[in-house]
């Protein structure tokens, strides 16, 4: 079946930008998007990019999306303790509706 | 607008027991389902619905049940709860058809403990 898969730990430090990297391997995938968990909370959407686009760019966040080789990834500039959390990649595709399959988390920790 | 509410936030139960984690959404969302959250694995999808009547199997579903006889409500059932069940539920709805990134809602989320 289709599978998502992310590194599991990043650090750095404020200030620094952040680089969160994910693979998948659904050749249908339709919508790809990041989701931010902070800890005892639930999933905050921050962005998501139609697989027909390459980046997208919001605020401080730009996604860049590389079909060719299946590669996702988020980077967060000028990075904050406040974003400190786990950042989940999914990918969905038109055929399967509101089902989206999750990466693993990669948690982001924010030295000061 | 509530959004998508889910209930009770914290449970636990006994090995054996019963037990029925509530979604409701307000938005007249045709696809609505159920994921769980374990420590390094993301979230699986247990089951989901495209809408009132109609149900289907996700990546784990067994030891779960689900029904959706209304558009609004689509509860997930435990029959007889096992340690492995123990985790973090969250329910999603959005519309139906094409899925737009913007329309896929989470609840807040529901922890349970199975003893």
């Amino acid at each position: 079946g289709e599978d998502v898969e992310q590194s599991l730990f990043l650090s750095v430090r404020e200030g620094d930008s952040s680089v969160i990297n994910c693979t998948y391997t659904d050749s249908s995938s339709t919508y790809l998007y990041w989701y931010k968990q902070e800890p005892g909370a639930g999933l905050q959407l921050l962005t998501y990019i139609f697989s027909n686009m390459d980046m997208k760019q919001d605020q401080r966040l730009t996604v860049l999306l590389n079909k060719k080789d299946k590669h996702l990834s988020l980077r967060i500039a000028d990075t904050q303790t406040g974003d400190s959390a786990i950042y989940f990649c999914a990918e969905s595709n038109n055929n399967q509706g509101g089902k989206l399959i999750f990466g693993q988390g990669t948690e982001l920790s924010v030295k000061p | 607008n509530a959004g998508v509410t889910q209930t009770p936030k914290f449970q636990v139960l006994k090995t054996g027991q019963s037990m029925t984690l509530q979604c409701a959404q307000d938005m007249n969302h045709e696809y609505m389902s159920w994921y769980r959250q374990d420590p390094g694995m993301g979230l699986r999808l247990i089951h989901y619905s495209v809408g009132a009547g109609i149900t289907d199997q996700g990546e784990v579903p067994n030891g779960y049940n689900v029904s959706r006889s209304t558009t609004e409500d689509f509860p997930l059932r435990l029959l007889s709860a096992a340690p492995s069940q123990t985790s973090v539920y969250f329910c999603a709805s959005s519309y139906g058809g094409s899925v737009s990134g913007n329309t896929i809602y989470f609840g807040e989320g529901s922890w349970l403990t199975v003893v």
